[in-house]
Order: structure tokens, then sequence, then C-alpha cells
């Protein structure tokens, strides 16, 4: 089955301590991406990668640190956590980078950060 | 940085009326999508509209790209109780900086009654 997968779907933590969400996807995409979602804000970009090795800031980088080193995953890494940080993530993929740029979304990490 | 401004947040309205979203920017997107998210789940896309003009029907739902690709609307025929959900558009950057990043509205969350 086609899919993107994040692990953990759900994590509370505390202030500073490191923490990693995983992304996966099983469709070849190139592109990958990262948002946040915020009562009243939508979902905002917070990093997103056209290809391997290559990643590019979106919109609310801050705090935030991203690799591709294989084409398939894209973990988000956050060194020192914060509670403004707390919020539902998504990562998403697309076939390409190109003018469509359709997602296909994970099932979203609930993080909370005490 | 890129804004969607999307209209109305909210709409409460009975089984069987009409109603018609809004997103509207200053900035020129090669793609706008839009996407249905239920609750606990990730975004879920509906429809993209590339050329300017473009009108697409999906059954009782009629997009439509402005004619500038700047703005687009979502119109809803005789909406049903399974319509409800919360809808959002996202725009892809045409180019400069803004290549590569996806721009999302706030969202409208709309509940139809029975």
């Amino acid at each position: 089955e086609a899919q993107v997968t994040q692990n953990p779907r759900y994590l509370i933590t505390v202030t500073g301590k490191k923490l990693t969400v995983t992304c996966s996807q099983n469709m070849n995409h190139e592109y990958m991406s990262w948002y946040r979602q915020d009562p009243g804000l939508g979902l905002r970009q917070i990093y997103y990668s056209m290809n391997v090795e290559v990643t590019d800031k979106g919109d609310v980088p801050e705090g935030y640190k991203v690799s591709r080193k294989e084409k398939r995953n894209f973990p988000l890494i956050l060194e020192s956590p914060s509670p403004n940080q707390t919020s539902l993530y998504f990562c998403a993929s697309s076939l390409s980078a190109g003018t469509r740029r359709e997602q296909y979304f994970g099932p979203g990490t609930r993080l909370t950060v005490t | 940085t890129q804004l969607l401004e999307q209209s109305p947040q909210f709409l409460s309205i009975q089984e069987g009326e009409n109603l018609t979203v809004y997103c509207n920017s200053s900035s020129v997107f090669s793609s706008l999508q839009w996407y249905r998210q239920e609750p606990g789940e990730g975004p879920v896309l509906l429809v993209t509209v590339v050329t300017g003009g473009e009108v697409k029907k999906l059954k009782r739902l009629t997009f439509q790209f402005g004619d500038a690709r700047k703005d687009s609307s979502l119109h809803i025929t005789a909406a049903q109780p399974g319509d409800t959900g919360l809808y959002l558009c996202a725009g892809a950057g045409a180019g400069g900086t803004s290549y590569g990043k996806l721009t999302f509205g706030q969202g409208t969350i709309l509940t139809v009654h029975p």
C-alpha cells in the first residue's frame, strides 16, 4: 500500500530534550516536506526537500533540523524543544517538486513539550 | 513570504444549501490545490488546478482558479452531512525564493446539519 508513515504518533517530552520524528514514504517520491498545524493558523511549512541531499527552509524553520540522506526518509529533528513547538506535525511527499506538487500526507504526530 | 487568505474560517449550514469558500493572495502560484481533512487524519487531496481560469468539477464540488493564478474558490452544491470537515487550499510557489514551497490557507471548518 502506497503510504507515508510517521513515528511516533504521539509524544510528550520536556523542554530541551532532543527528539526525532521519523518520516518514510514508499512511493519513490522526489519531494518531501514537514508541516506543523496549529488552530487558526492552518498548515505551515517547516522544511522541504526536492531531492536527496537537497533541503530548504519553509516559512517556520527556526528550532528544527532535517536531513535527506535517502530518498524515502525525511526525519525532523528538534535539538532543544520548547513549549512553543507543541503542535500537530505532518510529513508529506509529492511525486515531483514541479508545478503540481500534490502532497500525500502522513497520519500526523502530536507533540507536547512541557 | 507568500500568504493565502482563506475565508470564511467557519461555515455552519443546513443540508441542501450551497456554499463557497475563497482563497485569495497577492502572489502568483504555479498551481492551487484543495484538500479535505478529517479529525485525527492527514489532509487528503481533492483537486489541483494549474491553468488560470481553469474550472474543475468533482461531483457536487466545483473548483476555480483565478485568471491571474492568485486566487481560487471551492463551491459545493446541495451540501450533505458527509461534506462536513476541514477544507484547506494550498498554493505552490511559482518561482524565485518561493519555488519548492507550498503555502496553505488557514482552513475552513464546514459543518452541514441534517
